[in-house]
């Protein structure tokens, strides 16, 4: 099957513009996920997504990022305006269920810079 | 809040050398599991343990999960240069999947 594709794979940016990123999850996964990823250290859940509905928003900074899943398949996730902080891996994941035991497949990610 | 430690932060090992590392918590999960990254590239899943006491083996990897599920190790008997990445465990809260910090593993030939 094919895995979780995520576009761009870097991309840099100054500080206050606007940046988004694509994922497209493994077919007929309903659970997405986007977590950030700082150099050295875990990925950090923002946002899951059921379908196309939130399910945990709760780490989202929403006054600066954004994300949204229509018709429930592919996810952009958009930062505007970014900051220096927001330097990291972004990565999307899916699995089938949301379920503690579903692992999730993980797309290789897209490295932002902002400078 | 449920966190997950890990450690050592950092590993670096000789070919042939065991090791081993660790993912604690104060809070019970229950499960955990484990992954592993490579540069540029996503975590990919190695294990999920789910019982208490747990052991599952894989090649020269062997995961444990702690009696109380609060902790979990990994042992890599003999490691090899493609051992090399960094290791994750991971646990559920709620409905999605907390990340420890990791451990980076470096392994020269």
């Amino acid at each position: 099957e094919a895995g979780v594709a995520q576009s761009p794979r870097y991309k840099i940016i100054e500080k206050r513009q606007s940046v988004a990123f694509w994922c497209n999850p493994i077919s007929g996964h309903a659970t997405l996920y986007w977590y950030q990823q700082i150099l050295g250290q875990g990925p950090k859940l923002l946002i899951q997504f059921q379908n196309n509905g939130v399910v945990d928003d709760s780490q989202l900074p929403k006054d600066r990022f954004s994300a949204e899943r229509l018709k429930g398949v592919d996810s952009t996730l958009k930062i505007q305006p970014a900051k220096l902080e927001d330097s990291a891996v972004y990565l999307c994941a899916s699995s089938p269920l949301r379920a503690a035991l579903s692992p999730l497949h993980f797309g290789n990610g897209t490295r932002l810079t902002v400078t | 809040t449920q966190l997950l430690e890990q450690s050592p932060q950092f590993l670096s090992i000789q070919e042939g050398e065991n090791l081993t590392v660790y993912c604690n918590s104060s809070s019970v999960f229950s499960s955990l599991q484990w992954y592993r990254q490579e540069p540029g590239e996503g975590p990919v899943l190695l294990v999920t343990v789910v019982t208490g006491g747990e052991v599952k083996k894989l090649k020269r990897l062997t995961f444990q999960f702690g009696d109380a599920r609060k902790d979990s190790s990994l042992h890599i008997t003999a490691a090899q240069p493609g051992d090399t990445g960094l290791y994750l465990c991971a646990g559920p809260a709620g409905t999605a999947l907390i990340f420890g910090k990791g451990t980076t593993l470096s392994v020269s030939s």
